[in-house]
C-alpha cells in the first residue's frame, strides 16, 4: 500500500515550458486535491476534485489546469511556466468529505522556474 | 474566508519539557480540525483530527483541544523530544469538499 505517490520529486523548468506534474492514489479515494507551499503563505489550494471526471477550482488556480480521468489519478499542468510558480506542490487524497475524514499527503514535488 | 493563524512561529526549548501549541481560526462554522506534522524536505502526516462537536482528541503524548466558540485550538505536546523537532500545521475544514485552510506553522526545535 504505496498511499500517497507524487511524480516528479523534483524538477527545474524555464519560463514558459509546460510540464505535468501526477498524483496517484491506492486507497480508492473519491476526493483529490493539489496544493502549493510557499514560504510565509502556508499552503493553499490550487485545484481540487470530488470524483472521477470532475475538477473544481480552489484558491489559486490561475496558470494551472487539472485533470482527473482515472479515479486514482489527479494530474496538475502548467501549461506557460512563470518563476512565480516556483514552489513545493503537495497532492492530498480523502474518501469522503465527512466530519471525521482526514486527508493523505503525498511527499510533495519542488518545482523550480528560471 | 477563513483566516488561520498559528503562534508562536517558531519555537525551542529543552528536552523533557511540556509545551504548547496555538492555533485560531476567524470562522467558528468548522467541520473539524486538524493538527499535521511536516519534517523538512517531506509531506504532511496528520496527528490529530477533531470533529466541531468534539472538544479534545489525544495520542500518545499530544493532547488537542478546540473551542469552537473562540475559534481556538491548542496542542499540548508532554515530556518532549528531540523526534518531536518539525513543523506543526493547524488546518480547519469549512464542510465541503473544497480541501483545507492552513495556518502557516509552528517551527519546532526540541534540543537534546
Amino acid at each position: 500500500n504505496a498511499g500517497v505517490t507524487q511524480t516528479p520529486k523534483f524538477r527545474v523548468l524555464k519560463t514558459g515550458q509546460s510540464m505535468t506534474l501526477l498524483c496517484a492514489q491506492d486507497m480508492n479515494h473519491e476526493y483529490m486535491y493539489w496544493y502549493r507551499q510557499d514560504p510565509g503563505m502556508g499552503l493553499r489550494l490550487i485545484h481540487y476534485s470530488v470524483g472521477e471526471g470532475t475538477t473544481a477550482k480552489g484558491e489559486v488556480p490561475d496558470g494551472y489546469n487539472v485533470s482527473r480521468l482515472k479515479k486514482q489519478n489527479f494530474l496538475l499542468g502548467l501549461e506557460s511556466a512563470a518563476p512565480s510558480q516556483t514552489s513545493v506542490y503537495f497532492c492530498a487524497s480523502s474518501y469522503s468529505a465527512a466530519m471525521g475524514e482526514t486527508q493523505y499527503f503525498g511527499p510533495g514535488t519542488r518545482l523550480l522556474v528560471l | 474566508k477563513q483566516e488561520v493563524t498559528q503562534i508562536p512561529a517558531a519555537l525551542s526549548v529543552p528536552e523533557g519539557e511540556n509545551l504548547v501549541l496555538n492555533c485560531s481560526f476567524t470562522d467558528s462554522a468548522i467541520y473539524n480540525l486538524q493538527w499535521f506534522r511536516q519534517d523538512p524536505g517531506k509531506g504532511l502526516t496528520s496527528l490529530l483530527l477533531i470533529q466541531s462537536s468534539q472538544r479534545e482528541q489525544t495520542s500518545g503524548r499530544l493532547n488537542a483541544s478546540l473551542d469552537k466558540s473562540s475559534g481556538r485550538s491548542t496542542l499540548y505536546i508532554a515530556a518532549s523530544q528531540p523526534g518531536d523537532s518539525a513543523t506543526y500545521l493547524c488546518a480547519v475544514s469549512g464542510g465541503g469538499a473544497d480541501g483545507l485552510t492552513f495556518g502557516k506553522g509552528t517551527h519546532l526545535i526540541i534540543q537534546p
